[in-house]
């Protein structure tokens, strides 16, 4: 069985500080990854999506992407209590375009 | 604008009755999806579409159906089978030729039964 393993939190970091979110797999034919970010209430929203091995940057969101430990992480530098949310791992496989999910990790920015 | 609407934006249900979710994007993607996510949960698959006149069941399609008969169109039924149907239910779409699947969201229907 294919899964995605997030640490379910809550994570609690500073506001200003570096808040850091990881995600393992279990498929080592993975292709392709991805961070969703999901307010309460509300649907998720994608905000990175990455392909290849190494770090992928925008804005104060970086993805980094490991696929020889299977791990896939994303950092929000200079957190801001706007980005308290529920972060949700998504992994595609290939082979059809059904994405697997992790249940999420809430975060929370403290003032 | 292009995107994805949802309706209604809540449902409420009585035990016994068929009830219909309405998913309709303008992207011009292919494929489309149904999830539910219950509280503190990630999302779990109902049905998805790659084509029109096609689609496949997911995880938890026992209680649900679903059409395909517009690319713009998905709707989602949920019957008197499903037992346990209250949920936020999310429809999804993606280019369905892309090997990158990145999936977008409509805003989502919340189901409640009385």
């Amino acid at each position: 069985q294919k899964e995605v393993e997030q640490n379910s939190g809550p994570l609690s970091v500073p506001e200003g500080a570096i808040a850091s979110l990881n995600c393992t797999y279990s498929d080592r034919g993975s292709q392709s990854f991805f961070w969703y970010r999901q307010y309460s209430g509300k649907s998720p929203e994608l905000i990175m999506s990455i392909y290849s091995n190494g770090d992928k940057e925008d804005g104060r969101f970086t993805a980094q992407l490991n696929k020889a430990s299977q791990y896939v992480s994303l950092l929000i530098r200079d957190s801001q209590p706007s980005d308290s949310a529920t972060y949700l791992c998504a992994v595609n496989s290939g082979g059809n375009y059904q994405l697997i999910w992790g249940a999420g990790t809430k975060l929370i920015i403290k003032p | 604008d292009g995107g994805i609407t949802q309706s209604p934006k809540y449902l409420f249900r009585k035990e016994g009755q068929n009830v219909t979710l309405s998913c309709e994007q303008n992207l011009n993607h292919d494929a489309m999806y149904w999830y539910r996510q219950d509280p503190g949960q990630g999302l779990r698959l109902i049905y998805y579409s790659q084509i029109v006149n096609d689609f496949q069941k997911g995880d938890i399609a026992e209680g649900y159906s679903v059409s395909r008969e517009k690319k713009e169109s998905f709707p989602l039924t949920v019957t008197s089978a499903q037992k346990n149907p209250t949920a936020f239910y999310l429809c999804a779409s993606s280019l369905r030729d892309s090997s990158y699947n990145e999936q977008f969201f409509g805003p989502g229907t919340r189901l409640t039964v009385l």
